[in-house]
């Protein structure tokens, strides 16, 4: 079945670092793909989308590209900020009759002063 | 401001006791969700409802039970059938029929065993 797997984390940077989640999926067709943010003790939040091969989805400096002939959605950003501390999670949305999420386990990422 | 409302945040419950959480939202979604989240296992759904007086069973429905008698709620009940119901778990809605439209999440009820 359709499938997201992520690197395990924690990723631990320093303010200011270079940050890459790694996410691939599996999925019959072409799925849209997601990337949702949660905060401690909170739901989840939208980060970004795309819905098509070599879309680039971005948001608050946040950006992942579509890459179909890798089956990847890498979240990527330049310069993290001690605020964006939050488990990160890769998501597809299956080709069913209703929006159906299929989630990877999520990354933590920690972000020091 | 328009959004869902989980409640309560912590609950606790007695072994063979049926627990109700609940999840209202004023976004006018036809779409419900319930997920249940476990430490390093992300998110697992439970049942859906696409339209009032209509839901469907998710992958982990087995001890669950939900209604959708209005448009703005959908409770979960855990029933004691659910033998291992500590957890966090997470309503959301969306547009009904609208791919690639966001899911939009309450802030979650924990769950735990007295």
């Amino acid at each position: 079945g359709d499938s997201v797997t992520q690197m395990e984390g924690p990723v631990t940077l320093s303010e200011e670092a270079f940050l890459t989640i790694n996410c691939t999926y599996t999925a019959t067709g072409y799925p849209s793909l997601f990337w949702y943010v949660q905060y401690p003790g909170e739901g989840l939040q939208l980060l970004l989308k795309a819905t098509k091969a070599d879309d680039k989805g971005s948001n608050k400096g946040f950006e992942a590209t579509y890459r179909k002939e890798t089956t990847s959605f890498h979240l990527e950003k330049g310069s993290v900020q001690v605020s964006d501390s939050a488990v990160y999670f890769c998501a597809l949305e299956m080709n069913t009759g209703f929006q159906k999420l299929v989630f990877g386990t999520g990354t933590r990422l920690l972000v020091s002063p | 401001d328009g959004g869902i409302t989980q409640s309560p945040k912590y609950l606790f419950r007695k072994e063979g006791q049926n627990v109700t959480l609940s999840c209202e939202q004023n976004l006018n979604h036809d779409a419900m969700y319930w997920y249940r989240q476990d430490p390093g296992q992300g998110l697992r759904l439970i049942y859906y409802s696409q339209i009032v007086n209509d839901f469907q069973k998710g992958d982990i429905a087995e001890g669950y039970s939900v209604s959708r008698e209005k448009k703005e709620s959908f409770p979960l009940t855990v029933t004691s059938a659910q033998k291992n119901p500590t957890a966090f778990y997470l309503c959301a809605s969306s547009l009904q029929g609208a791919r690639n439209q966001p899911q939009h999440f309450g802030d979650g009820t924990r769950l735990s065993i007295l």
